[in-house]
């Protein structure tokens, strides 16, 4: 049982917009940023979002981030095919000695 | 270009204990920005942070782990390790090592902004 609570799946057709959402609590996604991560078939996790809304440098501007109370979102507008991966939100938990909590990653299809 | 490269044993067994290192090349480990991670990932679930540590020693812990998890950081070889002991079947997982970047001055931004390939262990006896 993740901390952070995903959908398991989700999915659309190509050029459609999804969006993936990421509940927790005040102790994490309340008081404290939310990261993405795009995880495809065989390969470690690749940062997307950081610091709830801002893109690395090399990921494209269809990919954008939200925050809102202890809820976060990902959105991915005019979807594609390499876009079929796992995605994981991940926060910092303020709980404990503070530790960092992923969710449990939702299976994005690209139909 | 930084690259992290995880090593240690495939197969360990249950109630031993299990010690992967992770190198460093392309850049320094003692940046003052940067703490360094690992990550483990059963198979079909999620990640699982384990623990970070900065370059000067000062390390945090996963609390659900803590009690059998040491990290420790070896600057002048550049690389990072993992001592996780008593492993139970429940450790098998592919391992991660990433890099952490965090400006705040204490760690706690989950930015993983570089990740070696994972290296696969499973407790089996």
């Amino acid at each position: 049982q993740s901390v952070l609570t995903q959908p398991p799946s989700a999915s659309g057709t190509p050029g459609q917009r999804v969006t993936i959402s990421c509940s927790g609590s005040s102790s994490n996604i309340g008081g404290n940023y939310v990261y993405w991560y795009q995880q495809l078939p065989g390969t470690a996790p690749k940062v997307l979002i950081y610091r709830n809304n801002q893109r690395p440098s090399g990921v494209p501007d269809r990919f954008s981030g939200s925050k809102s109370g202890t809820s976060a979102s990902l959105a991915i507008s005019g979807l594609q095919s390499e876009d079929e991966a796992d995605y994981y939100c991940a926060a910092w938990d303020d709980s404990l000695t503070g530790h960092v909590v992923f969710g449990g990653g939702t299976k994005l299809t690209v139909l | 270009q930084l690259r992290l490269q995880e090593s240690g044993p495939g197969v360990v067994k249950p109630s031993e204990t299990l010690f992967l290192t992770c190198t460093v090349s392309g850049d320094s480990i003692s940046g003052s920005s940067y703490y360094w991670a690992w990550i483990r990932q059963p198979p079909g679930k999620g990640p699982e942070w384990i623990a970070s540590i900065f370059y000067s020693g000062s390390t945090y812990y996963n609390p659900s782990l803590k009690s059998r998890v040491t990290i420790s950081v070896d600057t002048s070889e550049n690389r990072f390790s993992l001592k996780l002991n008593s492993v139970t079947a429940a450790d098998t997982a592919l391992y991660y090592c990433a890099r952490v970047y965090d400006s705040s001055g204490y760690f706690s931004r989950p930015y993983f902004d570089y990740w070696g390939q994972g290296a696969l262990v499973t407790v089996f006896s």
